[in-house]
């Protein structure tokens, strides 16, 4: 069974620091594409980062710059280093997998997020 | 930026359909997925490639897309249906866009 836990959230004044992480079960980490997608009180949510298989990263926006995404292959663990924090990164955040892709299948079919975790709450206030 | 629009709520009595939009630029030229999620609860995949189901996922799911509109159908609409529901795209240009959401009181 496929299982991703988060941690590390918390409360942080604008400007610090934070690193999440994502302990993942039931399947490798580094065979699937991973995500952190984050949800503001009361909104949708919002697309955060991304990292691919082979390493390449992506991030929205609204956080490139700031926030940077990672594994840890030894410990099946996901990251996110998150900077400047501003009072607009108030959200759960969670950690998502996509599902496996076939080797050279660069199709757009396999962009969803398959399985999430509970989520942590990062709240940035002063 | 590239947007999805949803209606904000959908009633629907037990036992009847609930039809969920979701309309975007070209949206049928992309593939389409939709999550739902319960109250304090992470979403949870329930149609992807537009009208695929995961394990697991009831019969009375069913989705599709076309022209600038993609459609979530709750057929025999269940009380353990009521939920948020989210659609979402992607393609290399605007990366992960969800929707709006869509609440469905049942």
């Amino acid at each position: 069974e496929v299982q991703l836990v988060e941690s590390g959230g918390g409360l942080i004044q604008p400007g610090g620091s934070l690193r999440l992480s994502c302990a993942a079960s039931g399947f490798t980490i580094s065979s699937n594409y991973m995500s952190w997608v984050r949800q503001a009180p009361g909104k949708g949510p919002e697309w955060v980062s991304v990292l691919y298989g082979g390493g390449r990263t992506r991030h929205a926006d609204s956080v490139k710059g700031r926030f940077t995404i990672s594994r840890d292959n030894s410990r099946n663990s996901l990251h996110l280093q998150m900077n400047s924090l501003r009072a607009e990164d108030t959200a759960v955040y969670y950690c998502a997998s996509l599902p496996p892709v076939p080797t050279g299948d660069l199709s757009s079919r396999w962009h969803y997020f398959d399985n999430w975790g509970r989520g942590t709450l990062v709240t940035v206030s002063s | 930026s590239y947007e999805l629009t949803q209606p904000p709520s959908v009633s629907v009595s037990p036992g009847q359909t609930a039809t969920i939009t979701c309309s975007g630029d070209e949206l049928g030229n992309k593939y389409t997925y939709w999550y739902q999620q319960k109250p304090d609860q992470s979403p949870v995949l329930v149609i992807y490639q537009d009208s695929k189901r995961p394990s697991g996922i009831p019969e009375r799911f069913s989705g599709s897309n076309s022209g600038n509109t993609a459609t979530l159908t709750i057929s025999g609409t269940q009380a353990m249906d009521e939920a948020d529901y989210y659609c979402q795209t992607w393609d290399d240009s605007i990366s992960y866009v969800f929707g709006s959401g869509t609440k469905v009181t049942v």
